[in-house]
């Protein structure tokens, strides 16, 4: 089973819609990230978290909120999805206490906004 | 100026090759460097990781760091055809903030 899990993987959606995707983790880490990819541009930071507590905006944070329900879940949320969100999401955590501060990945959630 | 650039190639070499990827940053408080690789439609996993100026080997890889001229390259020596990729080089500037580049993507000619 994946340490970093992303539901749902593949969503396809209209103009409008509100979209959840959620990222739930078993590695114990503190640390929690959004990205998405888009061809050629490689992986933008959308929202971060350090804790439950602590949520900061990344690079492209409009249009996008986020939730973390508790250290192991960090749920990303399109109020209303338009086209240009259209993307490949991936979800990533880290840990505080490893000298490394490699990023894990999920399998990612590929999105498509008609 | 990006924070993070690369040449997004691809950059094609044979076969038992040296292939050679770069990474310039505009942070001057980068204190980490982190190199991933990404196969197509897959998501991104951890190469190396550098910290300190000078050359870091491990097996066919080589990461190379100049601070003062804010660069970092990754060398794959003997490349291989499952060395075809994209490599995202990440600087990290102890915020744990990560921004990653837009990735060079390499292809190895069997």
């Amino acid at each position: 089973d994946a340490d970093v899990t992303q539901t749902p993987r593949n969503r396809i959606t209209k103009t409008g819609k509100r979209i959840m995707l959620e990222c739930s983790q078993t590695k114990g880490h503190d640390r929690m990230y959004w990205y998405r990819q888009d061809p050629g541009l490689g992986l933008r930071l959308i929202y971060y978290s350090f804790d439950v507590k602590d949520i900061n905006k990344g690079e492209i944070s409009d249009g996008y909120s986020v939730s973390r329900q508790a250290q192991a879940k960090f749920s990303l949320s399109l109020e209303s999805a338009i086209p240009n969100q259209t993307a490949l999401y991936f979800c990533a955590t880290s840990d505080t206490s490893r000298g490394t501060g490699e990023l894990f990945f999920g399998e990612g959630s590929r999105l498509t906004v008609l | 100026q990006k924070e993070v650039e690369q040449n997004s190639g691809p950059l094609s070499v044979p076969e038992g090759a040296i292939a050679s990827l770069n990474c310039t940053y505009s942070d001057r408080g980068s204190q980490s460097f982190f190199w991933y690789r990404q196969y197509s439609g897959k998501s991104p996993e951890l190469i190396m990781f550098i910290y300190s100026n000078g050359d870091k080997e491990d097996g066919r890889f080589t990461a190379q760091l100049n601070k003062a001229s804010q660069y970092v390259s990754l060398l794959i020596r003997d490349s291989q055809p499952s060395d075809s990729a994209t490599y995202l080089c990440a600087p990290e500037g102890g915020t744990y903030k990560y921004i990653f580049g837009t990735g060079t993507r390499l292809k190895v000619l069997a």
